[in-house]
């Protein structure tokens, strides 16, 4: 079974509006650890995000704001009035107290059209 | 602070020969995280190599091994390539396996078997 769930394949937006990129998680763990990294076209993940499983408070850093909620197992993150260079794939992963790896989801490709 | 480095770039083989990817960590960081990301899919964990040992595995055959350095510098061997080892190669360095630390990935090597 997928540990992390990324439904959303594509999402295109014009400059300007709000888009929330969707994520959906599963574990038996009661710590674990969830991150958000960004791939633009050079391919390199960059680490935008860690939340741990006991800390729900919801967090903002400039134009991008994080949703956790353990009750429906999602943490969803929004970009607020994006820009053409948010244009990337979007990628929610997990990783367990127990193990080592990171879980990762298939990406949501996000086009902001100017 | 160097971030973490990989080696090559590109690289292209035919099915049946074997390759070697280098990474070299991040400063400071012990362990490094060896993953695979096709095309159109989120990256899959190989293996991790914590203090020059094999410290947890994915699921991908014995024909892909690895060893750690001293300077915690890693390599991925692949043996008998196959047409659906092409691929993106990402390296992750970070301070110590566990706990939900952060993963800093490289730029990645593009493997493309013929």
């Amino acid at each position: 079974a997928q540990k992390v769930t990324q439904a959303q394949t594509e999402i295109s937006v014009v400059e300007k509006e709000d888009v929330t990129l969707d994520c959906v998680y599963e574990t038996r763990d009661t710590t674990y650890y969830l991150f958000w990294y960004k791939q633009p076209p050079s391919g390199e993940l960059v680490f935008l995000i860690r939340r741990n499983s006991f800390d729900e408070q919801n967090e903002i850093s400039g134009r991008y704001s994080w949703n956790f909620q353990k009750s429906t197992s999602s943490f969803n993150f929004t970009i607020t009035a994006s820009q053409v260079v948010d244009s990337a794939v979007y990628f929610c992963a997990l990783s367990e107290n127990t193990g080592n790896q990171f879980y990762f989801g298939t990406g949501t490709s996000l086009t902001v059209i100017p | 602070e160097t971030g973490v480095t990989q080696s090559p770039t590109h690289l292209i083989k035919t099915r049946g020969q074997q390759v070697t990817l280098r990474c070299s960590s991040q400063s400071g960081h012990n362990t490094v995280s060896w993953y695979q990301q096709a095309l159109g899919q989120g990256p899959q964990f190989i293996f991790q190599y914590y203090r020059e040992e094999e410290n947890g595995r994915g699921n991908f055959p014995p024909r892909f091994s690895g060893l750690q350095f001293p300077n915690y510098s890693s390599e991925l061997n692949v043996n008998a390539l196959e047409l659906d080892d092409s691929a993106l190669y990402l390296c992750a360095s970070s301070l110590a396996w566990g706990r939900g630390n952060e993963q800093f990935f490289g730029p990645g090597t593009r493997l493309t078997v013929l």
